[in-house]
């Protein structure tokens, strides 16, 4: 089965430092990968997501996503963390083979605090 | 283009009521599923949609039921509320079906939060 790990529930940063958010998954065949962004009392915005192609993908407000295949990972990096940065992230999986295609596998979240 | 609409927003039930969390999209998405948000547990998959008149489970569907009956809407019935489904409920829907579904994310709406006391 499919799954999603996020390590670390909570990251602390200072404004204007490297914002590092880990992503791990665990999968048969290559998935697709999203990173989801959640601002308090808010929906899922969609920040990045991975396909095919080129293994480097950029998003929105300056995020960026790396998919390395012999890591099984897609870790969420920013050069220079912004207080409006603050909100809870969320890695997921798309299932795309199977009864269950289209299914997203979430992982538990990083919430990320910016401090002044 | 309203995208993905949820209602209500708030709402509070007794243990043992019953009620229907509203979803509705209109982007002609193929795909819906309801999420419940728990603190610390991620987004979880109670039911999924793959087109009208098809549905199925998905991880923790136990005292809820759906139907789908036009591709717009995917209501969520809570058929007895208990204190263990006090949580925030999120809609998504996307395209399933090549070739807009090929890569499609899942677009959601701001969510219920239900308390069941």
């Amino acid at each position: 089965a499919q799954s999603v790990t996020q390590l670390g529930s909570h990251v602390s940063v200072s404004e204007g430092a490297l914002v590092l958010l880990r992503c791990n998954y665990s999968s048969s065949v290559p998935p697709y990968l999203f990173w989801y962004v959640q601002y308090p009392n808010q929906g899922l915005q969609l920040l990045l997501k991975y396909t095919t192609g080129a293994t480097l993908v950029k998003g929105i407000n300056g995020f960026e996503a790396e998919f390395k295949k012999s890591e099984t990972s897609f870790h969420l990096t920013k050069p220079s963390a912004h207080m409006s940065d603050a909100a809870e992230y969320f890695c997921a999986v798309r299932l795309n083979y199977g009864g269950s295609q289209g299914n997203l596998i979430f992982g538990k979240g990083t919430k990320l605090s910016v401090k002044p | 283009n309203a995208g993905v609409t949820q209602t209500p927003k708030f709402q509070v039930l007794k243990t043992g009521q019953s009620m229907t969390l509203q979803c509705a999209q209109d982007m002609n998405h193929e795909y819906m599923s309801w999420y419940r948000q728990d603190p610390g547990m991620g987004l979880r998959l109670i039911h999924y949609s793959v087109g009208a008149g098809i549905t199925d489970q998905g991880e923790v569907p136990n005292g809820y039921n759906v139907s789908r009956s036009t591709t717009e809407d995917f209501p969520l019935r809570l058929l007895s509320a208990a204190p263990s489904q006090t949580s925030v409920y999120f809609c998504a829907s996307s395209y399933l079906h090549p070739p807009l579904g090929i890569d499609s994310p899942l677009h959601f709406g701001n969510g219920t939060r239900l308390t069941v006391t």
